[in-house]
């Protein structure tokens, strides 16, 4: 079983939806990454949390320390979010572990 | 303010040989990350360099190694190249250890 566990692995929506993506882990962690991919490569960095809620335009992201899980909402989605969303978390002075993606396409 | 920086972007070797990668972290950025991407086994994180010092190393082979310069630019050299080291190498720097990172567009090495 992965250590970082992203549900779903493939998310089709409609412009202006409501989308959650969760991320589940199993190891003690310092913090929890959201990243985001777009076709090409290129990684940017979402949020980094170690508690609480972050909001950042029409993206927040969550997490419940005590249950080792994390929600990325993106509200009025818009075809320009369809991405490759990434978990990832840097396990207590250590490395960093990655949930495998989460693939999401906003149709107009 | 520049970017993280890498290079070069397209690389194609053969078996056997050995490669080096070069990374110029965001200009202030002290901490500078490697990691390897490759479709079956997606993100995978290779070492960690904090003030020319590797703070964390993943779980690849000792032909996988790197180092951080006192202007905290990084390289990473894989020797003795075998194809499935065909993948995206990717840095990604930030102030310290710990912080958001700010990614390259990644090296693409392919392995004939």
């Amino acid at each position: 079983k992965n250590e970082v566990e992203q549900s779903p692995q493939n998310l089709t929506a409609q412009e202006g939806e409501f989308i959650t993506i969760n991320c589940s882990y199993s190891v003690g962690i310092s913090a929890l990454h959201w990243l985001q991919q777009h076709p090409g490569g290129g990684i940017v960095s979402l949020f980094m949390l170690s508690s609480g809620k972050k909001k950042h335009g029409r993206l927040i992201a969550t997490i419940n320390i005590q249950e080792k899980h994390s929600s990325l909402h993106i509200t009025a989605s818009h075809p320009r979010d369809s991405a490759v969303y990434i978990c990832a978390v840097r396990v207590e002075g250590n490395d960093m572990r990655f949930g495998a993606g989460t693939r999401l396409t906003v149709k107009p | 303010k520049a970017g993280v920086t890498q290079t070069p972007r397209y690389l194609i070797k053969t078996r056997g040989q050995q490669v080096t990668l070069s990374c110029s972290p965001i200009s202030g950025h002290r901490s500078v990350s490697w990691y390897q991407q490759t479709p079956g086994q997606g993100l995978q994180f290779l070492f960690e360099y904090f003030s020319e010092t590797q703070r964390n190393k993943g779980n690849f082979p000792g032909r996988f190694s790197g180092r951080q310069f006192s202007n905290s630019r990084s390289e990473m050299n894989v020797s003795t190249l075998e194809l499935g080291d065909s993948a995206l190498y990717l840095c990604a720097s930030s102030l310290v250890s710990n912080q958001p990172q700010h990614f390259g567009d990644g090296t693409r090495l392919s392995i004939l």
